[in-house]
């Protein structure tokens, strides 16, 4: 079964750094894009960065251009996000997702939590 | 104005139908795109219900029942989601997105339906 395992959420200071994991299973992880979504509590998605399958082509939401950046370790079936100069409106669940076939979001992640908070 | 507008809500009675609007900004032609969306229920990770661009190109999600399809409205430049005979268990919020360039997607607010 296709799995997706989020982790490396926490509670950070504005100004401040993360590193999101995402560990891929159960499916030949090389083969996909894949996608970070966040959500606030009670509000919508909202997409944020997405990598093709080799992470040679990789796309941000304007939002978190120039301060987030999407990689992935295909041999360690992992997709990372860092995230730095975090700010107060980068609260929110963050989900991997993989781009299935069609570029539909079709395995989704559980989510880590993402805190920033003075 | 947001490339994807959605309304917040929408209510249906149990056995009736619902259609759902994604209306695209002035100047994105809804035809050029595929339109997907995305089922949340309370407490529960997305689901990817299907996509549609048109009649011929319109896929469903893995276990999807063909009482979700797709539609769209060229006069209003709107994506459509059309679920037949609702049912309880059909109360979520509903989402749509494109992919509006090679590499960067796009979510609509979502619209909270209420079966009642």
């Amino acid at each position: 079964e296709a799995q997706l395992l989020d982790s490396g959420g926490g509670v950070e200071r504005p100004g401040g750094s993360l590193r999101l994991s995402c560990a891929a299973s159960g499916f030949s992880f090389e083969d996909y894009g894949m996608a970070w979504v966040r959500q606030v509590p009670g509000k919508g998605l909202e997409w944020v960065s997405g990598s093709n399958w080799n992470g040679g082509s990789t796309g941000y939401a304007d939002s978190v251009k120039g301060r987030f950046t999407i990689s992935r370790d295909n041999a360690k079936k992992s997709l990372y996000l860092q995230m730095n100069s975090l700010r107060a409106d980068d609260t929110a669940l963050y989900h991997c997702a993989r781009v299935g076939r069609g570029l539909a979001f079709d395995i989704w992640g559980q989510g880590t939590m993402v805190t920033v908070s003075s | 104005q947001p490339v994807l507008t959605q309304p917040t809500s929408l209510s249906a009675s149990p056995g009736a139908s619902a259609t759902f609007t994604c209306t695209l900004r002035s100047g994105i032609n809804v035809g050029t795109y595929r339109m997907y969306w995305y089922q949340q229920k309370p407490g529960s990770l997305p689901r990817y219900l299907l996509r549609y661009r048109s009649d011929s190109d319109f896929q469903h999600g893995s276990g999807v029942p063909s009482r979700f399809s797709g539609s769209k409205d060229a006069s209003t430049n709107t994506g459509l989601l059309l679920v037949s005979g609702l049912q309880s268990d059909d109360e979520a919020d509903y989402y749509c997105a494109i992919w509006y360039t090679s590499t960067d997607v796009v979510f609509g607010g979502g619209t909270k339906l209420t079966v009642l």
